[in-house]
């Protein structure tokens, strides 16, 4: 059962237009939420997160909007830029007594110049 | 990265050998992670451990056992390989208070291939 879903597997946005990444997620007992950035043979990188008690939180051009009701978050990217991309994982983080983070299967983001 | 380093970075094994993969950190930080990453399936979270010697399973933790007898070293054991192990394997840490206490660092991640 996938507690986290990143329903698109790609995307592709031309350079300076905003890029929207989305992420769904099912379980409730989720309270805080992070985006990850990750290129090809490396290690995911941190990007934004925020918790359940926010429904916005920016930093820069990234921006991550959360819908408790809906279960929903996303991460717009404005202006797009061709190093932006790369591929996208959400993260969710379990406080029903554990400290696990359950990822979503990604998307790949390119930005085309 | 941030204090965090894997080895081996690549493996190639033969199926029904052990392995094992160390993830080494220099932040002092409680909380270590190993997770894998196969296509389609994004990243999925095997074993973590919440102390030293407090350790608990994941998404996928059949065929893995971990250990964690000092703070700075999580060690992740495939005790008779199969192709289907193979992935590349990640490991992340978190301090889980201060600053930045909710956030995940990742190494570099470990290559193993299973023949």
């Amino acid at each position: 059962d996938q507690q986290v879903k990143q329903n698109s597997p790609s995307l592709s946005v031309q350079e300076g237009r905003i890029s929207i990444l989305n992420c769904d997620y099912t379980n409730s007992m989720f309270d805080y939420f992070l985006w990850y950035k990750k290129y090809p043979a490396e290690g995911p990188t941190f990007l934004i997160s925020i918790s359940s008690i926010k429904d916005k939180n920016e930093d820069g051009r990234f921006t991550v909007f959360l819908n408790k009701s809906a279960k929903h978050l996303s991460l717009h990217i404005v202006p797009s830029q061709p190093g932006d991309s790369a591929v996208y994982f959400c993260a969710a983080k379990d406080t029903s007594g554990t400290y696990k983070y359950i990822f979503g299967t990604g998307t790949r983001l390119k930005v085309l110049a | 990265d941030a204090g965090i380093t894997q080895s081996p970075r690549h493996k190639v094994t033969e199926t029904g050998t052990p392995v094992t993969l160390r993830c080494h950190q220099t932040e002092n930080h409680r909380y270590m992670y190993w997770y894998r990453q196969d296509p389609g399936h994004g990243l999925r979270l095997i074993h973590y451990s919440y102390g030293v010697k407090d350790t608990d399973k994941g998404e996928v933790s059949d065929g893995y056992s971990v250990s964690r007898s000092k703070t700075e070293d999580f060690l992740l054991t495939l005790e008779s390989a199969t192709s289907s192990q193979t992935s590349v394997y990640f490991c992340a840490i978190s301090p889980g208070t201060g600053a930045g206490a909710n956030v995940l660092t990742f190494g570099a991640g470990s290559r193993l291939t299973v023949l």
